[in-house]
């Protein structure tokens, strides 16, 4: 079965430090992986995605994402955190297993900026 | 462009009642997925719609039902409310023309507490 983890719950980083969100996933098949950001009270926001092609994707508000094959991984990282960074952060891969490319997302990793 | 609109914003109803909950998709969007989301259990899957057709399904008891009509709009029915059906409610919607590339948009979510 398709899956992602986000195995911590909560990254507590200074502000001006960098900053990484890990996500690991688990597909048959070539992964189509996502990030995705939850500011309090609102939706979620599309930050990144990886399809093919380079193994770094950068994306909004100054986010990347490194995308490992072999530790089959895809962290979310930024050089120099803000404290309006703080947020809930999600890690997603589409399943392909089944032909209709449902979301599966992972349990959320909140990021807490210190001043 | 317009992003995805859900109403209402916030609800509250009593145990046994049921409520209707309404996605208005990003103009040209034919996908629409619902997701619940609460502190203990992260975002769930309900289901998604393309073209009118439930083209995935999670999860949930048939009490959460939906449909999606010919001008892309989506509407999420739960009946016989529970406590435990408290959680903000997401929208989202994409381009779902039957590629994995596609990200999400979503709405700001509707709050529905059960009393």
């Amino acid at each position: 079965a398709q899956s992602v983890a986000q195995p911590e719950d909560q990254v507590n980083v200074a502000e001006g430090n960098p900053l990484t969100v890990k996500c690991t996933y688990s597909v048959s098949g070539n992964p189509y992986l996502f990030w995705y950001v939850q500011y309090p009270n609102r939706g979620l926001q599309f930050l990144l995605k990886y399809i093919t092609g380079d193994n770094l994707v950068k994306g909004s508000y100054g986010f990347e994402a490194e995308f490992n094959k072999s530790q089959t991984s895809f962290h979310l990282k930024k050089p120099s955190a803000l404290v309006s960074d703080s947020a809930l952060y999600f890690c997603a891969v589409r399943d392909t297993t089944s032909g209709t490319y449902k979301y599966i997302f992972g349990t959320g990793t909140r990021l807490k900026v210190l001043a | 462009k317009a992003g995805v609109t859900q109403t209402p914003r916030y609800l509250i109803k009593t145990r046994g009642q049921q409520v209707t909950l309404s996605c208005s998709p990003i103009s040209g969007h034919r996908s629409v997925s619902w997701y619940q989301q609460t502190p203990g259990q992260g975002l769930q899957f309900l289901f998604e719609y393309f073209s009118e057709t439930q083209r995935n399904k999670g999860n949930f008891p048939g009490r959460f039902s939906g449909r999606q009509f010919s001008n892309s709009r989506s509407e999420m029915n739960v009946s016989t409310l529970e406590l435990g059906d408290s959680a903000l409610y997401l929208c989202a919607s994409s381009s779902g023309s039957g590629t994995p590339n596609a990200e999400q948009f979503f709405g700001p979510g509707t709050r529905l507490t059960v009393l």
